[in-house]
């Protein structure tokens, strides 16, 4: 079993919709989450990242996090054909200087 | 401010062959490290170093070499490219005192025939 699981899509919505990405993860070691985006032939950019469980806002994304079930989700509100791109999820033990673990990515077309 | 910058952006070796990715990063970054990604693989560690003069082995390390001889730089050398070595390649970094996650560079794709 992989340490993070992540549904690699394609997921395909239209324009406006609500978007929910997700991944788990086994190792209760994790304190430390965060969410990159990908766009085709770039790296990756990171978009939100969080210490704690709850949820963290910033713009049309939220961040969730919920420890007790090692389950972490990103909220894309008001999807836009520009949010198109592979989000990465990815977890360490730590910030800045611990080893990163990521998902496989999942995959999003936002239809105009 | 470039950030990170990883060169060549693509490159094409034959099997046996030797070269360097190159990286460098503006921010005075000390926490600096290489991963490959492959399709349904993810992104995975290869090598990191937390200083100058400090590396250690990531997650699939073999077949590659890294030094850290300043705070800007990090290349990643293949001794004997083989075709499994094929993979897109990131370098990122980080700050240790600032707490706040890596960034990425933009990539080296590179194919072994």
């Amino acid at each position: 079993q992989k340490e993070v699981e992540q549904d690699p899509g394609p997921l395909s919505v239209p324009e406006g919709a609500i978007v929910s990405l997700n991944c788990t993860y086994s190792n209760s070691a994790f304190q430390y989450f965060m969410w990159y985006r990908q766009y085709s032939r770039k790296g990756p950019e990171l978009l939100m990242y969080t210490y704690s469980s709850g949820n963290k806002e910033d713009g049309r994304f939220t961040a969730q996090v919920d420890k007790s079930s090692k389950y972490i989700s990103l909220f894309i509100r008001d999807s836009q054909p520009s949010d198109s791109a592979t989000y990465l999820c990815a977890m360490s033990e730590g910030s800045g200087t611990y080893k990163y673990i990521f998902g496989t990515g999942t995959r999003l077309k936002v239809l105009a | 401010n470039a950030g990170v910058t990883q060169t060549p952006k693509f490159q094409v070796l034959k099997t046996g062959q030797s070269m360097t990715l190159q990286c460098a990063q503006d921010m005075n970054h000390e926490y600096m490290s290489w991963y490959r990604q492959d399709p349904g693989m993810g992104l995975r560690l290869i090598h990191y170093s937390v200083g100058a003069g400090i590396t250690d082995q990531g997650e699939v390390p073999n077949g590659y070499n890294v030094s850290r001889s300043t705070t800007e730089d990090f290349p990643l050398r293949l001794l004997s490219a083989a075709p499994s070595q094929t993979s897109v390649y990131f370098c990122a970094s980080s700050s240790v005192s600032s707490n706040q996650p890596q960034h990425f560079g933009d990539g080296t794709r590179l194919s072994i025939l």
